[in-house]
């Protein structure tokens, strides 16, 4: 089982839809959970971070964490085209070490 | 936000020589920092991790001969790409924690990132 899963895509939505970006990972260790929106050609960007169960929102995001079910998602309400991008799952182990899933790749359309 | 930069941000060389890629925290002081190297279309995946004043620990399957790091001063690790080959050709990213972040999230700084191209 792969440490990190996430749906490649590519996720299309409209513009002014719901985004729903899934995650799943293995170490049932993992303690906090990043997600960093990445345009190509440049470095991850970090979108936001969660470490308690439930939700947590940040103005048009929103992450949603079960840590008995290993699984984190990320909600991206009214999407606009400069949210297309690919989203990165990174559960944070020991030492502070980021393991990334492949990414999903979002493309909202105008 | 902290800021991580990384320099240089494009090199291109000739195969057999080395390159050195800079990565500095500028406003805040970084014990660890973290190389990464992507591909095209692939993840993030992790090199090794710096540690400040001792060796580095690298991951399995990176060659710790081939992929130098110096992380000699709390604010500036150095990746040195030895002998390079064409398939070193790729996105190398630092990222760095703050030494005295929330330990809770332990949030990582990134840096621009470096595109090394061996001809």
């Amino acid at each position: 089982q792969k440490e990190v899963e996430q749906n490649s895509g590519p996720l299309s939505v409209p513009e002014g839809a719901i985004a729903s970006l899934n995650c799943t990972y293995s170490d049932r260790g993992s303690q906090s959970f990043f997600w960093y929106r990445q345009y190509s050609g440049k470095s991850p960007e970090l979108i936001m971070f969660i470490y308690s169960n439930g939700d947590k929102e940040d103005g048009r995001f929103t992450a949603q964490l079960n840590k008995a079910s290993q699984y984190v998602s990320l909600l991206i309400r009214d999407s606009q085209p400069s949210d297309s991008a690919t989203y990165l799952c990174a559960p944070r182990g020991s030492n502070y070490k980021l393991t990334f899933g492949k990414g999903t790749l979002l493309t909202v359309n105008p | 936000g902290a800021v991580v930069s990384q320099h240089p941000s494009r090199v291109i060389c000739k195969s057999g020589t080395s390159v050195k890629i800079e990565c500095r925290s500028l406003d805040f002081q970084a014990t660890t920092m973290f190389w990464y190297r992507q591909f095209p279309k692939q993840s993030l995946m992790l090199m090794a991790t710096s540690n400040e004043g001792s060796k580095a620990t690298y991951e399995q399957g990176v060659e710790k001969d081939k992929f130098l790091i110096n992380h000699a001063s709390l604010t500036l690790s150095t990746l040195t790409v030895t002998s390079a080959h064409p398939e070193d050709s790729s996105f190398y990213i630092c990222s760095a924690r703050d030494f005295a972040g929330d330990t809770n999230t332990g949030e990582l700084f990134f840096g621009e990132g470096s595109r090394l191209t061996v001809l």
